[in-house]
């Protein structure tokens, strides 16, 4: 079955402990990009990549890093996760930015 | 990066009437124009989405429409069931211009009394 499978569905941390959310997909996609979605602000992206070893910032970049060392996978790292990083994260890919197709979302809270 | 504005932010129509969100978008080399749906507690999924060369693209109850020289386009729903409850985001992208930069309108919550 064609999916993203993103993990864990649910993260409590506290300030400072690093965390990593994983976000995999077996579609081929080379597009892959991480959201944020936070009441009454949509769903803005952090970072996206178009390739293996290529990726780009936007629109929140700050305070979280990504790798993409293979292209099924797109990790989402908080180096030390500040509690204004608590919110619904989504990972998604697609064809060369055509229809994406989102993981089931990981909701943190950083205490 | 792209300025997204999407109209209104909340919608209540009664069972059966329609409902129409619009999206205005500011990159003239926008070429992909989609709407997603998301239910509560789930994912946002593809409901529909046009490109460039089409001014509208309809399946079943829904629609959309493009206005390229307005720089706008509009998901239209017709004969609303409670099952359309769900917030509707636009993300109009320019695909194949080398940036996947995306950014989503804030989102439309449409609420169908029955």
């Amino acid at each position: 079955e064609a999916q993203v499978t993103q993990n864990p569905r649910y993260l409590i941390t506290v300030t400072g402990k690093k965390l990593t959310v994983t976000c995999s997909q077996n579609m081929n996609h080379e597009y892959m990009s991480w959201y944020r979605q936070d009441p009454g602000l949509g769903l803005r992206q952090i970072y996206y990549s178009m390739n293996v070893e290529v990726t780009d910032k936007g629109d929140v970049p700050e305070g979280y890093k990504v790798s993409r060392k293979e292209k099924r996978n797109f990790p989402l790292i908080l180096e030390s996760p500040s509690p204004n990083q608590t919110s619904l994260y989504f990972c998604a890919s697609s064809l060369r930015g055509g229809k994406l197709f989102f993981g089931s979302g990981t909701q943190l809270s950083v205490l | 990066g792209e300025n997204v504005e999407q109209h209104p932010s909340t919608l209540s129509v009664q069972e059966g009437d329609s409902a129409v969100i619009k999206c205005t978008y500011s990159d003239s080399a926008s070429n992909y124009f989609p709407w997603y749906k998301q239910e509560l507690g789930k994912r946002p999924q593809l409901i529909i989405d046009i490109r460039s060369n089409v001014g509208e693209k309809k399946d079943q109850r829904i629609a959309v429409t493009l206005n390229k020289t307005a720089k706008h386009f509009s998901l239209h729903i017709t004969e609303t069931q409670p099952e359309d409850s769900a917030v509707y985001f636009c993300a109009p992208i320019a695909s194949g211009a080398g940036s996947y930069q995306l950014t989503f309108g804030k989102g439309t919550k449409l609420s169908v009394i029955p």
